[in-house]
């Protein structure tokens, strides 16, 4: 089976660093993703790591272990405007092409 | 338009009732997927469709009928829906369905009482 496991909360200032954590446990791992969704607003993709090391976008940089399990996805310069849900999501070769999503970290970020 | 577009965004419905809820992508991709969305629960995989056929359905119940007549256009019917399938339902695309992104339309938030 599956499982990803994230944090439920995380509250952080302005200008600050955030680092959400994603751990997860598949059969046949093929690939994790960060979403970013706006309350009442549809999921947008953030990034996508298959390989082990980080990914840099902006702002937002994702880093991946496979051999741990691990992911997370870091926020730098956090304005108010990144107050969202960020969704961490496997996709798992025995799941077919499903991606299987985390319940999403709700992200509050305060002046 | 751009994107995936869903209508209706909001919809209540008794549990005798039937409706559907339409999708379209514009995005000239070849899979469409259908999610739920419940509150405090991580979004789940519905139906999958590659170039209209469909090859995934994650053991959803028969009140749920989903029909994609084409590439662009993705369809879900809904009867005798019982109140616990109260949930947002998003649709999204990609090119592939071993493709990376999966873009989302903004769902359809449904009711029903």
């Amino acid at each position: 089976g599956q499982n990803i496991d994230q944090p439920t909360e995380m509250t952080a200032t302005e200008g600050a660093i955030v680092q959400i954590n994603c751990t997860y446990q598949t059969s046949g791992f093929n690939g994790l993703f960060w979403y970013q969704q706006h309350a009442g607003e549809a999921p947008t993709f953030l990034s996508y790591n298959v390989l082990d090391g980080l990914e840099e976008k902006g702002r937002f940089s994702s880093f991946l272990s496979r051999s741990k399990g691990y992911s997370y996805l870091l926020l730098k310069e956090l304005q108010m405007k990144d107050s969202a849900s960020y969704l961490c999501a496997v996709r798992d070769r025995q799941a077919g092409t499903a991606l299987i999503f985390g319940k999403g970290t709700t992200l509050s970020v305060s002046s | 338009e751009t994107g995936v577009t869903q209508t209706p965004r909001h919809l209540v419905m008794g549990m005798t009732n039937k409706k559907s809820l339409k999708c379209e992508q514009h995005l000239g991709h070849n899979a469409m997927y259908w999610y739920k969305q419940s509150a405090k629960k991580p979004l789940e995989l519905m139906f999958v469709y590659n170039f209209k056929e469909q090859t995934e359905n994650n053991s959803v119940p028969s009140r749920f009928s989903p029909e994609c007549p084409n590439s662009s256009h993705l369809f879900l019917h809904l009867h005798t829906l019982q109140p616990e399938d109260s949930a947002l339902y998003l649709c999204a695309s990609s090119q592939a369905i071993t493709g990376t992104e999966q873009y989302f339309g903004p769902g359809t938030r449904l009711t029903v009482t």
